[in-house]
């Protein structure tokens, strides 16, 4: 089944610097990659996904980078604020199977 | 629109009792999900419901927990007799197709 790997755990960046989230999969079946955002005591919402057809994707500050060859992608954060402070879980599914998460990474954005 | 709604919020319960959590999803999505997430691991997949049906319960632990969606509508995990590593955080999720989950606040179970 898929693996999916995340990297760092934890990232403290000064506000208004970047950040940047990596994660690799194994299942080449893969094809469809989400990334969501957990706030302290709040839900996981999606913020971005991605398909396999596409290499890169922006949406404001974030962004996310496919590189299907190497199995990895990448979310891109600009600007942070101190409200990007939050886990961050990447996902990857084939579409028949159940999306599976990587372990979160612990974004704080130091003021 | 209601969002995904999850209770109890928090459940403390001891070694050996039973513990029923409820999923209410958004309306009219079919496909429900229960993940679960212990500390500082990843959120892990637990099963999938399509309208009434177990489509994948591929990631159940083991016996103890019994998940059921009555008419296609809410759906509850009931874990029975509760063991401490089945302490960590229960998300439930649905979604209109199989993709772009939109997840509950999840519930605490901690098993003492």
């Amino acid at each position: 089944g898929e693996n999916v790997e995340q990297h760092p755990s934890t990232l403290s960046v000064q506000e208004g610097d970047s950040a940047v989230i990596k994660c690799t999969y194994s299942d080449s079946a893969s094809n469809y990659f989400p990334w969501y955002k957990q706030e302290l005591g709040k839900r996981p919402q999606l913020i971005i996904d991605i398909r396999s057809n596409v290499g890169e994707k922006k949406d404001q500050r974030i962004a996310v980078t496919l590189n299907k060859t190497a199995k990895h992608f990448s979310l891109h954060i600009t600007e942070t604020q101190p409200e990007d402070s939050a886990v961050y879980f990447c996902a990857a599914n084939s579409g028949n199977t159940p999306i599976v998460f990587g372990k979160g990474t612990r974004l704080s954005v130091i003021a | 629109e209601a969002g995904v709604t999850q209770f109890p919020s928090h459940s403390v319960i001891e070694k050996g009792q039973t513990v029923t959590l409820r999923c209410d999803p958004i309306s009219g999505h079919d496909n429900l999900y229960w993940y679960r997430r212990v500390m500082g691991k990843e959120i892990k997949f637990l099963l999938h419901f399509v309208k009434e049906s177990k489509q994948d319960e591929s990631g159940m632990p083991n016996n103890r927990f019994l998940a059921e969606r009555t008419g296609g509508t809410y759906s509850t995990l009931k874990v029975q007799p509760a063991e401490l590593e089945d302490s960590g955080v229960y998300f439930c999720a649905s979604s209109q197709g199989r993709r772009r989950l939109a997840f509950g606040s999840g519930t605490r179970l901690t098993v003492v």
